[in-house]
């Protein structure tokens, strides 16, 4: 069965530091990783998708890939109080697969 | 781009109706939709795959005859939870994709929250 892993935290920030959100995953076919966004009450929005093993940087986030040790993360700089939320790692297999998740770890950014 | 509705975002009803949600891709053709589900402090499960004008898969231990799925064109997707039952209140979200083969990025309509009484 797959299995992905987070800490589901909670895990405190000082605003304007670098939060740091880690994740594995047990199926070694996976192809594909998504780290979504969810408020309390909403639906996840997705803030980054990763194929490749190394480092993806869009805007303040930062993902990066470790396929050989099935780790995935994301580094949020310069965090800000709405980026409180709860964070979900989320692998595929890719192409029309669905998605496996975690459960998710809330990030608390204090101002 | 990449929006995703659905209908209704909130519903009650008694145990043992029939509730339908509605899952539109708005600016998109998508080739497959998904369907989870969240219950309270627990992480989205994938219940089930649905590709255009095909018979939907569904993930073990979900019921195809309880949670009948119905994907009739590249934009729609529709989810009927029949003789719903209290155990059956959840938070339905789909997902579509827009891409056949390839990475699969999956963008997420608002959420369905069932309530069954």
């Amino acid at each position: 069965q797959k299995e992905v892993e987070q800490n589901s935290g909670p895990l405190s920030v000082p605003e304007g530091a670098i939060a740091s959100l880690n994740c594995t995953y047990s199926d070694r076919g996976s192809q594909s990783f998504f780290w979504y966004r969810q408020y309390s009450g909403k639906s996840p929005e997705l803030i980054m998708s990763i194929y490749s093993n190394g480092d993806k940087e869009d805007g303040r986030f930062t993902a990066q890939l470790n396929k050989a040790s099935q780790y995935v993360s994301l580094l949020i700089r310069d965090s800000q109080p709405s980026d409180s939320a709860t964070y979900l790692c989320a692998v595929s297999g890719g192409g029309a697969d669905g998605l496996t998740f975690g459960k998710g770890t809330h990030l608390i950014i204090q101002p | 781009g990449a929006v995703v509705s659905q209908h209704p975002s909130r519903v009650i009803c008694k145990s043992g109706t029939s509730v339908k949600i509605e899952c539109r891709s708005l600016d998109f053709q998508a080739t497959t939709m998904f369907w989870y589900r969240q219950f309270p402090k627990q992480s989205l499960m994938l219940m089930a795959t649905s590709n255009e004008g095909s018979k939907a898969t569904y993930e073990q231990g979900v019921e195809k005859d309880k949670f009948l799925i119905n994907h009739a064109s590249l934009t729609l997707s529709t989810l009927t939870v029949t003789s719903a039952h209290p155990e059956d209140s959840s938070f339905y979200i789909c997902s579509a994709s827009a891409i056949q083969g390839g990475a699969g990025e999956q963008f997420f309509g608002p959420g369905t929250r069932l309530t069954v009484l």
